[in-house]
């Protein structure tokens, strides 16, 4: 099974600032990447496809990179909204995997 | 608009059974792959199963084959996941979310979730 790790653990910022999160696969998964944010007690939104496409809805201030097996996702500038925990999942390769989230948290 | 919706989640005793179902409308239900995904409660997303938009292609998780059966009813729009021998380590809320791909056998990432339902295996 491909193992996604993602870092850091928790990010803390202020509303405005940039953040920058990462996800390794343990091997090339292409751009079968995407992101999802998930807020306390809702389901996962779908935030990034095929590594930097944006899901219908998601804001511009979200983008998506890389390809192979690193990858970052970067929130321009932070909005009250955006403080979630974010996790990566590929789908490159039988089974499905995630990551196991980056908490993005108030500083 | 497209909408999930989860039912049957609930207490049960280890060893015994559950059956978990999601209603779904606003969109092709046999167009689409459907997945079951869990949470367990304060950790991260687990892929649990997957069946494809006609029913013939269907994978499991290693840590729920054998116990798990996914299926679904064209008739009435409806997947459902029973849940055979259950077990204390398969506490979760359960998510069925749709497959982005359409009539594919390839699946992909998840475009659309429902808001979960709680399973809770305790004696």
């Amino acid at each position: 099974d491909i193992v996604l790790t993602q870092s850091p653990g928790t990010l803390s910022l202020s509303p405005g600032e940039r953040a920058t999160l990462s996800c390794r696969a343990s091997q090339s998964v292409s751009s079968s990447l995407a992101w999802y944010q998930q807020k306390p007690g809702q389901a996962p939104r779908l935030l990034i496809y095929d590594a930097s496409s944006r899901a219908t809805g998601i804001p511009d201030r979200f983008s998506g990179g890389g390809s192979g097996s690193d990858f970052t996702l970067t929130i321009s500038s932070l909005e009250p909204e955006d403080f979630a925990v974010f996790y990566c999942q590929q789908y490159g390769r039988s089974p499905l995997t995630f990551g196991p989230g980056t908490k993005v948290d108030l500083k | 608009q497209v909408q999930l919706v989860e039912s049957g989640g609930g207490v049960v005793q280890p060893g015994r059974s559950l059956r978990l179902s999601c209603a779904a409308s606003g969109f092709s239900f046999r167009s689409y792959a459907l997945h079951w995904v869990r949470q367990a409660p304060g950790k991260g997303l687990e892929w649990v199963a997957v069946i494809s938009y006609d029913g013939s292609r269907i994978n499991y998780a290693d840590s729920v084959k054998g116990r798990f059966t996914i299926s679904r009813d064209k008739s009435k729009n409806t997947l459902y996941l029973q849940m055979d021998s259950l077990r204390t380590e398969d506490t979760a809320v359960y998510y069925c979310a749709r497959d982005s791909r359409t009539d594919a056998y390839n699946f992909d990432y998840f475009d659309f979730w429902g808001q979960g339902t709680l399973v809770t295996v305790s004696s």
